[in-house]
């Protein structure tokens, strides 16, 4: 079974698109994270929900918004996509709370590409 | 705010050796979680070992441990008995302990591990 899964796994689309990356997690986590991870392999939070509400939002531009139907779920929704949007998405969960054992579990990562 | 510095963009090691990759970090907070994280070709990623700033003792995981220096906010792995499937992007991250931090992990920049075999 998978942990943390993505779809699509690979989005290639023109620029001025609107897109979406669907993320779901089946390890009853309370807290989903969305990581933007650039060409030059740079990791940085973008979004994070904790029992479906918003709780970081990294100063990304408001063309992106997330999407959280139930706390198994973290949507991202990407309006007028633009060159610099190119890149690797990853969803992560976790349980939630501040000790050692909150583990971010990785999602496979999607990989878009905008032409 | 904090950050990580991984110095070594690249590294290499013969297969069966020992291999340490660095990590830095700067934090004016005292209670924080250290990780690393593994990112093989498939992009996929693993974490590999955790550690906690107040514990003394450096954390292992079989062929994998740490080099925790708190003052000098150090935190390096180290590889013992490299095998080929070591092969892959390695992140450093950090973690803040304080309730005010909602658990963002902040990444190093990544350091590529070459095995040859």
């Amino acid at each position: 079974d998978t942990a943390v899964s993505q779809t699509p796994k690979y989005l290639v689309t023109q620029m001025g698109n609107d897109k979406s990356i669907k993320c779901e997690q089946n390890l009853g986590h309370d807290t989903m994270y969305w990581y933007k991870q650039d060409s030059k392999k740079f990791l940085k939070i973008m979004f994070s929900y904790n029992n479906k509400e918003l709780i970081i939002n990294e100063t990304v531009p408001n063309r992106f918004s997330p999407k959280s139907p139930d706390k198994a779920h973290l949507n991202l929704h990407i309006n007028s996509l633009e060159l610099g949007d190119s890149a690797v998405y990853f969803c992560a969960s976790s349980q939630g709370g501040l000790t050692s054992t909150d583990t971010q579990y990785f999602g496979p990562g999607t990989r878009l590409t905008v032409l | 705010a904090q950050t990580v510095t991984q110095s070594q963009p690249e590294m290499s090691v013969q297969e069966a050796e020992t291999v340490t990759l660095s990590c830095t970090y700067d934090t004016s907070e005292s209670d924080y979680y250290l990780f690393w994280y593994k990112q093989p070709p498939s992009r996929q990623m693993i974490l590999v070992i955790r550690q906690e700033a107040y514990k003394q003792q450096n954390a292992t995981e079989n062929r994998f441990s740490v080099n925790f220096q708190k003052a000098a906010k150090s935190f390096s792995l180290k590889i013992s008995d490299s095998q080929l499937g070591d092969a892959a992007m390695y992140f450093c991250a950090y973690r803040s302990a304080f309730s005010g931090n909602t658990g963002k992990l902040i990444f190093g920049q990544g350091t590529t591990l070459q095995v040859k075999p």
